[in-house]
């Protein structure tokens, strides 16, 4: 599979490749991760959350890891489809305000 | 799940001129947010849209250039006044689920606005 560094504005993969994204949070109180997909022309779509008393969880193809010590969070995409191209966000929240702060966003391209 | 619409998707406005967006929700849900999406960039919340009640801004947005209504738990609305290029942007409205996804917030298409 094809990972980025802390944070990198882009990442091609190829199709059936495992795909990392990786995303850096700053405020240490926050308690619920989020990461979206944004595809061209439509609003973010709901992939995975994660709380911070988890360190990981599974969807279907997904995987969210949530390192609190260094305030890092990552998507794991496991084999990689044409339809996974998209910009993909991590967000977080703190308490209960359900208020998101968005990070800067991953633009991942799969290649055939 | 929510299923979230706006009108309208796109609009292409004059400089001093206003735009009011409508935002559709397909049940009753508790909270509502606005957001804006710059040409490239990420999303930036605006403001909580509060029934019955004033939305509550974040920093560096002001309801005197953000007007936002909502006078129900389905529909919302936010007015950018007195436009200028700068406010070109994607405005979004989204919706917290309801249980068991109570904590997923639900984006809607977005209004892609560009001001001349």
């Amino acid at each position: 599979g094809e990972s980025v560094g802390l944070h990198l504005p882009t990442l091609s993969v190829q199709e059936g490749d495992n795909s990392i994204i990786n995303c850096a949070y700053s405020n240490s109180a926050s308690d619920y991760f989020i990461w979206y997909k944004q595809e061209s022309g439509k609003g973010p779509q709901f992939i995975i959350d994660i709380r911070s008393n988890m360190d990981k969880r599974q969807g279907q193809r997904v995987t969210v890891l949530l390192n609190k010590t260094v305030k890092h969070l990552s998507l794991q995409i496991a084999a990689t489809q044409p339809g996974d191209s998209a910009v993909y966000f991590c967000a977080e929240n703190e308490g209960s305000d359900y208020k998101l702060s968005f990070g800067a966003g991953t633009t991942v391209t799969v290649r055939a | 799940s929510a299923v979230i619409s706006q009108k309208p998707s796109r609009d292409i406005c004059q400089r001093g001129t206003s735009l009011t967006i409508q935002c559709q929700v397909d049940s009753q849900v508790t909270m509502m947010f606005w957001y804006r999406q710059q040409p490239g960039q990420s999303l930036t919340l605006i403001a909580t849209a509060n029934q019955g009640s004033e939305a509550t801004y974040e920093s560096g947005f002001v309801i005197d250039k953000f007007p936002i209504s909502r006078p129900n738990l389905t529909f919302s609305t936010l007015t950018v006044s007195n436009m200028s290029p700068e406010d070109s942007s994607i405005y979004l409205c989204s919706a917290l689920g309801k249980a068991p996804s109570y904590n997923e917030q639900f984006f809607g298409p977005g209004t892609r606005l560009t001001v001349l």
